[in-house]
């Protein structure tokens, strides 16, 4: 049961443009969810979070978006950049002590000059 | 910023052996330490807890004797593939999160160890 779902495995865009990346989950008991990015054979580095109390939260090119009614969520950056083409994984948590977070699939950027 | 270091970064070892795979917090102490796996394609599976002085935390499917963590310190974690098969090929990854920060800051991921048996 895939909790965390990121639909689309790959998505490729133009250097300059907006990409969108989009998240779905189905637990309506997570309540924080974040952004990573991934290279190949490294670690995730963390992106961007947000909050369930928020709808929108920025960080310079990087902007998440949150509808809790749909419980989607959405990357956003721009303008692309060539650097950006990685993996981006979404990610979510529950409230509580714990920092146990549940995956999606990711979906592989490509950002082309 | 914090940094987590795994090692090694890749091994392959023979089909029955025992693998070691060592997760350190270098700037931060760490209660708590987690251990992914990722398969090709797929997304990153929490494997289990890792608690500082206390018996780790597996999650359901996930074989606590023949994957062995140990949390000795504040500042490192380990995960031992004991008699490793060649299905026990895959990307692991351990983060950390820091003593002091509240629920919701960030995990810190370390860069991985492909385990390639044969």
């Amino acid at each position: 049961d895939q909790q965390v779902k990121q639909n689309s495995p790959s998505l490729s865009v133009q250097e300059g443009r907006i990409s969108i990346l989009n998240c779905d989950y189905t637990n309506s008991m997570f309540d924080y969810f974040l952004w990573y990015k991934k290279y190949p054979a490294e670690g995730p580095t963390f992106l961007i979070s947000i909050s369930s109390i928020k709808d929108k939260n920025e960080d310079g090119r990087f902007t998440v978006f949150l509808n809790k009614s749909a419980k989607h969520l959405s990357l956003h950056i721009v303008p692309s950049q060539p650097g950006d083409s990685a993996v981006y994984f979404c990610a979510a948590n529950s409230g509580g002590s714990n920092y146990k977070l549940t995956f999606g699939k990711g979906t592989l950027l490509t950002v082309n000059p | 910023g914090a940094v987590v270091s795994q090692h090694p970064s890749w091994v392959i070892c023979k089909s029955g052996t025992s693998v070691k795979i060592e997760c350190r917090s270098l700037d931060f102490q760490a209660t708590t330490m987690f251990w992914y796996r990722q398969f090709p394609k797929q997304s990153l599976m929490l494997m289990a807890t890792s608690n500082e002085g206390s018996k780790a935390t597996y999650e359901q499917g996930v074989e606590k004797d023949k994957f062995l963590i140990n949390h000795a310190s504040l500042t490192l974690s380990t995960l031992t593939v004991t008699s490793a098969h060649p299905e026990d090929s895959s990307f692991y990854i351990c983060s950390a999160s820091r003593v002091t920060s509240s629920y919701n800051s960030p995990l810190h991921f370390g860069n991985g160890t492909r385990l390639t048996v044969t």
